[in-house]
C-alpha cells in the first residue's frame, strides 16, 4: 500500500525567504507525482506534475523535483509571499485513477 | 467549460438519512474519483472509475456507493449517513495526455454534515 508523508506539517517564513517543502513515498513504482495548493475552505489548484520519467518541472517561483529511487519529492519555492500562504499536498499516482496524497504543508509567509 | 461541478455544496443530514452527491464535468475526462478530506488531512480515496460503466474501491469506500452511466457524471451515494461521513468531499477528473501523466481537477467541494 502506497504511504505518502509530507514534512513539516507547518511552516512559516517571514516573506522573501526560499523555502522547500518535503514529500516522501514508500513505494517508488509510480506513474507521477503531482503538486497542489489548497487555501482554506477551497478545492485543490494544480502546481506542478512530473512523470515518472522526469526529474524536475517549473512554474515561475516554483520548482518541483523528483527522485523515485529514493521516493522523495520536492517543492521549491523562491521568495516567498504573503500569496503564498496555503496548504500544499502532495499526489503520488500508483495506478490508473488512484491517486494517494500527502497529510499537506500548511505555509505562513509573515510580511 | 466549467470544469468539474459538485452539488451541492453544503448539506446538513440527520443519522440514518440518505442522499447522493453529484458530480458532472465536461472536459470529456476518462476518469473520475471521489475523495474525502477530515480537518487536518489529506484526500482519502472512495472510489474511482476508469471510464463509463466502469467502478472501483478505494481507501474508505465502506457506506458509500457510485455508478457512471455517462462519461459526464459520478455520483456518490450515501446509503445511511453516519456521523463519521462528517467531511468534505471531492469530486476528480483526469485524462492521461501521455505516460505517466495524470493530471487531476477537482471541483470545489461539498460540505457534508451529519447530527
Amino acid at each position: 500500500k502506497q504511504e505518502v508523508t509530507q514534512i513539516p506539517a507547518a511552516l512559516s517564513v517571514p516573506e522573501g525567504e526560499n523555502l522547500v517543502l518535503n514529500c516522501s513515498f514508500t513505494d517508488s513504482a509510480i506513474y507521477n507525482l503531482q503538486w497542489f495548493r489548497q487555501d482554506p475552505g477551497k478545492g485543490l489548484t494544480s502546481l506542478l506534475l512530473i512523470q515518472s520519467s522526469q526529474r524536475e518541472q517549473t512554474s515561475g517561483r516554483l520548482n518541483a523535483s523528483l527522485d523515485k529511487s529514493s521516493g522523495r519529492s520536492t517543492l521549491y519555492i523562491a521568495a516567498s509571499q504573503p500569496g503564498d500562504s496555503a496548504t500544499y499536498l502532495c499526489a503520488v499516482d500508483t495506478n490508473a485513477g488512484k491517486s494517494t496524497f500527502g497529510d499537506g504543508t500548511t505555509l505562513t509567509v509573515k510580511p | 467549460n466549467a470544469g468539474v461541478t459538485q452539488t451541492p455544496k453544503f448539506q446538513v443530514l440527520k443519522t440514518g438519512q440518505s442522499m447522493t452527491l453529484q458530480c458532472a464535468q465536461d472536459m470529456n475526462h476518462e476518469y473520475m474519483s471521489w475523495y474525502r478530506q477530515d480537518p487536518g488531512m489529506g484526500l482519502r480515496l472512495i472510489h474511482y472509475s476508469v471510464g463509463a460503466g466502469i467502478t472501483d474501491q478505494g481507501e474508505v469506500p465502506n457506506g458509500y456507493n457510485v455508478s457512471r452511466s455517462t462519461t459526464e457524471d459520478f455520483p456518490l451515494r450515501l446509503l445511511s449517513a453516519a456521523p463519521s461521513q462528517t467531511s468534505v468531499y471531492f469530486c476528480a477528473s483526469s485524462y492521461y495526455p501521455g505516460p505517466g501523466a495524470n493530471v487531476l481537477t477537482f471541483g470545489a467541494g461539498s460540505r457534508l454534515t451529519v447530527l
